[in-house]
């Protein structure tokens, strides 16, 4: 399995407080996603990134920032988080080439209250 | 920018039989096509992907799948269903330039005994 790491993997937050969620990667992939899953949408890509300090919007990233410092950390912060971010969250990465699949964390599941 | 449809959203077939999952996408230039499957509550896992050649790709579990440029369409085919096939699958499409990766809803099979 590659080497994808979420956490946390659970968390319950309230309505208006800031959320950061981290993935980290051993693999030293390039490319670096954030996707949401919700029933009847599949996964939505939130943010990805492309390299260090190199990111780019995805097609739900209202609400939602991230950051790449180093290879290995790709952080999706929730400002302030709604209930509509209730969701399961799924980082994935992947090595630089269009032919190459990407490897995905085992997700971490988000309740805002 | 490309997209991914499922057109169903659930399909349940009984042990042993044949399936078939549908998959259109719409991309203007050459796709690079992939199939994933999801456990509950689970990660997600590549069946087999498509970037050239051989329009008919072999994958892990038994599956095949089937590039049809003229239809626009990559579904996925199992001659005989096993109950552990029971899972969520997506398809995927990701862009010439490597970068943007798209799923689609995800259909969900059940599997009768």
């Amino acid at each position: 399995d590659a080497g994808i790491t979420q956490s946390p993997r659970h968390k319950v937050t309230e309505t208006g407080t800031p959320v950061t969620l981290r993935c980290h990667q051993t693999e030293n992939h390039r490319y670096m996603y954030w996707y949401r899953q919700d029933p009847g949408h599949g996964l939505r890509l939130i943010h990805y990134s492309y390299g260090v300090k190199d990111t780019d919007k995805g097609e739900v990233s209202d609400g939602y920032s991230v950051s790449r410092s180093k290879t290995e950390d790709f952080l999706l912060t929730l400002e302030s988080a709604t209930s509509s971010q209730t969701s399961v969250y799924f980082c994935a990465i992947r090595e630089l080439g269009s032919t190459t699949e990407a490897f995905f964390g085992q997700g971490t599941r988000l309740t805002v209250v | 920018a490309q997209s991914v449809t499922q057109p169903d959203i659930h399909i349940t077939v009984s042990e042993g039989a044949s399936l078939e999952l549908r998959c259109n996408y719409s991309y203007g230039a050459t796709p690079y096509l992939f199939w994933y499957v999801q456990s509950p509550g689970q990660g997600l896992q590549l069946l087999l992907k498509y970037f050239s050649g051989d329009t008919l790709v072999q994958g892990i579990k038994g599956f095949e799948a089937e590039f049809k440029r003229s239809q626009s369409s990559f579904n996925l085919r199992k001659p005989s269903v096993h109950w552990s096939d029971a899972a969520e699958y997506f398809c995927a499409v990701a862009d010439n330039y490597g970068q943007n990766f798209v799923f689609g809803p995800g259909t969900r099979l059940s599997v009768l005994p």
